[in-house]
């Protein structure tokens, strides 16, 4: 099983709210990613690091923002949360090696709402 | 233009019958093909990981396998179980650049009925 972990889970909040979704991995991955997922969609790319003090942006545009300060943290930020960030955000890591051949271990995944 | 199209969207099948989903794929150069299990409310996890030499790969009752000459591969479920209900991601990777880009599907639904 992996150690990776989300949270919160689930997160009901109203426009305009700033929200930060917490990603943690204990496995020493340098690589981290974030997902959205819409139900009955692909997963898309949002953001992602190589390593400490390492952010870059994804293929889909988003409005959040990301930090990479410690090797097991990589939180994403809201600062003013729209209807539209409805969705489900899924934070991943991988091993060592090749990007395109390391195994992705994904967290549970923080379902937000913005009323 | 990369894409990964999988088949059926959705499939409802009885507790201990076989079925097959499918993946067909355009990304090129092709890398790997992975089979992910999302349960409802869930992240998804790895089921196999094929490389372009890897025709056949199996992970307990779940095979995976690969044409990469026709761009398809399959994933058979034998013997299927209620916990097999969980959507099935295909994700293909390319080999094209130092980030080796990730391609996903939408997935297939499964469910599977008493």
């Amino acid at each position: 099983e992996a150690d990776i972990y989300q949270t919160p889970r689930y997160l009901v909040i109203g426009t305009g709210k700033k929200i930060t979704l917490e990603c943690s991995q204990t496995m020493g991955h340098d690589k981290m990613y974030w997902y959205q997922q819409d139900p009955g969609m692909e997963l898309h790319l949002i953001h992602y690091s190589y390593g400490v003090n390492s952010t870059e942006k994804g293929d889909l545009s988003s409005e959040s923002t990301v930090s990479r300060i410690r090797t097991e943290h990589f939180p994403l930020t809201l600062e003013s949360a729209r209807p539209s960030h409805t969705s489900q955000y899924l934070c991943a890591s991988s091993e060592p090696g090749q990007e395109s051949t390391g195994e992705l271990f994904f967290g549970e995944g923080s379902r937000l709402t913005v009323l | 233009k990369n894409q990964v199209e999988q088949s059926p969207q959705s499939l409802i099948i009885l507790e201990g019958k076989n079925c097959t989903l499918q993946c067909n794929y355009t990304v090129s150069p092709f890398s790997n093909l992975r089979w992910y299990k999302q349960d409802t409310g869930r992240g998804p996890v790895s089921l196999t990981i094929m490389t372009f030499s890897e025709n056949t790969k199996s992970n307990g009752r779940y095979t995976a396998t690969l044409d990469a000459d026709t761009k398809q591969s399959s994933l058979h479920i034998t013997a299927s179980q209620l916990s097999d209900s969980a959507s099935y991601i295909c994700v293909v990777s390319d080999r094209g650049s130092t980030l080796g880009r990730l391609y996903f599907g939408r997935g297939t639904q499964l469910t599977v009925w008493p």
